[in-house]
């Protein structure tokens, strides 16, 4: 079975303070990947990574950072100096090589407050 | 506009009604998934087409729920006798089968919130 935590429900954090969003995900797979989106008080949501199961490698675009951690199946977002523009929920998601669906986690809602 | 577009952005009904709701790929986008969120919760597959075939559905698809996709282009998603329970945003997502952009990356749409009285 596919699945993914976050238990982090709501964050609340002052600007210009680092942030982690954590993933932990389950999966018998070989071959997986890995997503966050970000969903803005808009609603609409924001593709913001991809990583397969092979690529360890962390990544950096800007202020976001990810960890992505085989070993303890864990797939975290790093948000360096927050901005009042990063509050929204950040869901985290699975995708197995053999299916289509992303499996969602129940997301995270980030407030950042100037 | 280039994004994926849903109409309408928001229909009450009430319940035991029908109701359909529109999605818009992405231009030129042959895969297109519908989901459903519910306040609090991650994105639920729903189903998902591949140009005109529907190829997966979930579980949680049930018999009042019918989704087409006639052309291969726009998509329309059915709910027969609506129920309390059906109270959802509903959102559609398109991807390309061809490397345009972040690989294996599903573009969203505004979704449409149902209410069902």
């Amino acid at each position: 079975a596919q699945k993914v935590t976050q238990a982090q429900t709501e964050i609340s954090v002052v600007e210009k303070e680092d942030v982690t969003l954590d993933c932990v995900y389950e999966t018998r797979d070989t071959t997986y990947y890995l997503f966050w989106y970000k969903q803005p008080p808009s609603g609409e949501l924001v593709f913001l990574i991809r990583r397969n199961s092979f690529d360890e490698q962390n990544e950096i675009s800007g202020r976001y950072s990810w960890n992505f951690q085989k070993s303890t199946s864990s797939f975290n977002f790093t948000i360096t100096a927050s901005q009042v523009v990063d509050s929204a929920v950040y869901f985290c998601a699975l995708r197995r090589n053999s299916g289509y669906a992303l499996n969602f986690g129940k997301g995270t809602s980030l407030l950042v407050t100037p | 506009d280039t994004g994926v577009s849903q109409d309408p952005r928001h229909k009450i009904t009430k319940r035991g009604q029908n109701v359909t709701f529109r999605c818009d790929p992405i231009s030129e986008h042959n895969r297109l998934y519908w989901y459903r969120q519910t306040l609090g919760q991650g994105p639920e597959f729903l189903t998902y087409f591949q140009n005109e075939a529907q190829l997966e559905k979930s579980r949680l698809l049930s018999d009042r729920f019918s989704a087409e996709r006639p052309k291969g282009s726009f998509s329309t998603l059915e709910i027969q006798r609506t129920e309390q329970g059906d109270s959802a945003m509903y959102l559609c997502a398109s991807r390309s089968s061809y490397r345009v952009g972040p690989p294996d990356t599903q573009y969203f749409g505004p979704g449409t919130r149902l209410t069902v009285l």
